[in-house]
């Protein structure tokens, strides 16, 4: 089976940094992703992760430790639009792609 | 670019009806997969297909039928439907190469069964 934690809300200011934590406990694991999810929309790719360390992508950076069933999502200089959910989610077996995901995190950003 | 196109983007149904979500993809992807989303749950996996002719089952496919008779379609059947099955659905497709796995997700249909 599969469970994956984060945290339901959190609140930021723009400019600021934030980071969103997941911890996830799986059979099977194949890689770990976090999608961005603006109200009413469909997710969108952020980042993706299959051996531990840190990934960059401009503003944003995503961390995995496979031994502590952990990532997190850090996202740099906020800004308003980065208001949205974010969506971890964890891939397992070893055809297709099959993800599970967490209940996903709601970043307000303030002024 | 169309990628992955969904239809209907609303619908309302009755208790007991049935209908057929339609998924399209125009990006030549093997996989292809639904997901519902429902406040405070995630998405959950109802069905996936790594190619035409081959589906399975994900966490959640009671209530649910598949069918891939061609690389590019993915249709959801609801064989009868229930007010547990209001929800938003999310197809999803992605190539082969599992050394990024993006999934690209449509616009998503929202369903409500009255």
């Amino acid at each position: 089976g599969q469970n994956i934690d984060q945290p339901t809300e959190m609140t930021a200011t723009e400019g600021a940094i934030v980071q969103i934590n997941c911890t996830y406990q799986t059979s099977g694991f194949n890689g770990l992703f976090w999608y961005q999810q603006h109200a009413g929309e469909a997710p969108t790719f952020l980042s993706y992760n299959v051996l531990d360390g840190l990934e960059e992508k401009g503003r944003f950076s995503s961390f995995l430790s496979r031994s502590k069933g952990y990532s997190y999502l850090l996202l740099k200089e906020l800004q308003m639009k980065d208001s949205a959910s974010y969506l971890c989610a964890v891939r397992w077996g070893n055809a297709g792609n099959m993800l599970t995901f967490g209940g996903g995190t709601r970043l307000m950003v303030k002024p | 670019n169309a990628g992955v196109t969904q239809t209907p983007k609303f619908q309302v149904l009755k208790t007991g009806q049935s209908m057929t979500l339609q998924c399209a993809q125009d990006m030549n992807h093997e996989y292809m997969s639904w997901y519902r989303q429902d406040p405070g749950m995630g998405l959950r996996l109802i069905h996936y297909s790594v190619g035409a002719g081959i589906t399975d089952q994900g966490e959640v496919p009671n209530g649910y039928n598949v069918s891939r008779s061609t690389t590019e379609d993915f249709p959801l059947r609801l064989l009868s439907a229930a007010p547990s099955q209001t929800s938003v659905y999310f197809c999803a497709s992605s190539t082969r190469d599992r050394s990024t796995g993006e999934l690209f997700f449509g616009e998503g249909s929202r369903l409500t069964v009255l």
